[in-house]
């Protein structure tokens, strides 16, 4: 299994400019999500989908855009890059239990720097 | 607001001594708590987690972790530290639908 994909690994963007995180997973997991990680601010939540057609803001959502038109893909738009958005950012999928005790796979990361 | 605080940005630890490494929390009602793990350039592995009954819970790669109602934490611990142990360790825990993560701990093992 390949688990969860993002693309790309890299990028640079300069101010203004827009593009898409991609995230896929082959795990059939309802449930996908995006964090940003940053220096001595841990992992802070974006969006998250609980299925497909459903999506939800998180803890920073200003920026970002998200879809969920397939169980498999969940990809972020950067709608007008800023500095402030240079980040790694992570996607992460689980099934969706009752419990809430759910455990997150996560993606490899993708690195953006906006300059 | 619901929270996890790890009060130590920089643990270090010789090769072969104990390792703990802190998390505290904040949560209503029974929590759900995890301690994830991070090596250089990678995504976030899980550790393992605490749902209920027994407080010690035992992990991959030899981790355990004790959670401790009274004090309100759930530090992760190890009894012999390798140096391949070296990496950033986050602890989490559930609300609602989602997981939020403490600010990580950075640990070191010194050969």
């Amino acid at each position: 299994n390949a688990g969860v994909t993002q693309t790309p690994k890299f990028q640079v963007l300069k101010t203004g400019q827009s593009m898409t995180l991609q995230c896929a997973q082959d795990m059939n997991h309802e449930y996908m999500s995006w964090y940003r990680q940053d220096p001595g601010m841990g992992l802070r939540l974006i969006h998250y989908s609980v299925g497909a057609g459903i999506t939800d803001q998180g803890e920073v959502p200003n920026g970002y855009n998200v879809s969920r038109s397939t169980t498999e893909d969940f990809p972020l738009r950067l709608l007008s890059a800023a500095p402030s958005q240079t980040s790694v950012y992570f996607c992460a999928s689980s099934y969706m239990g009752s419990s809430g005790a759910n455990v997150l796979t996560f993606g490899a990361g993708s690195r953006l720097t906006v300059l | 607001a619901q929270s996890v605080a790890q009060p130590e940005d920089q643990v270090n630890v010789a090769e072969g001594n104990p390792l703990t490494v802190k998390c505290t929390y904040s949560v209503s009602g029974n929590p759900y708590l995890f301690w994830y793990v991070q090596y250089p350039n990678r995504g976030l592995q899980f550790l393992l987690k605490y749902i209920t009954g027994d407080n010690l819970v035992k992990g991959s790669y030899g981790f355990e972790a004790e959670f401790n109602k009274s004090q309100t934490s759930f530090h992760l611990k190890k009894p012999s530290a390798l140096v391949s142990d070296s990496a950033l360790y986050f602890c989490a825990g559930t609300g609602a639908n989602n997981l939020f993560f403490g600010t990580g701990t950075r640990l070191t093992v010194i050969p």
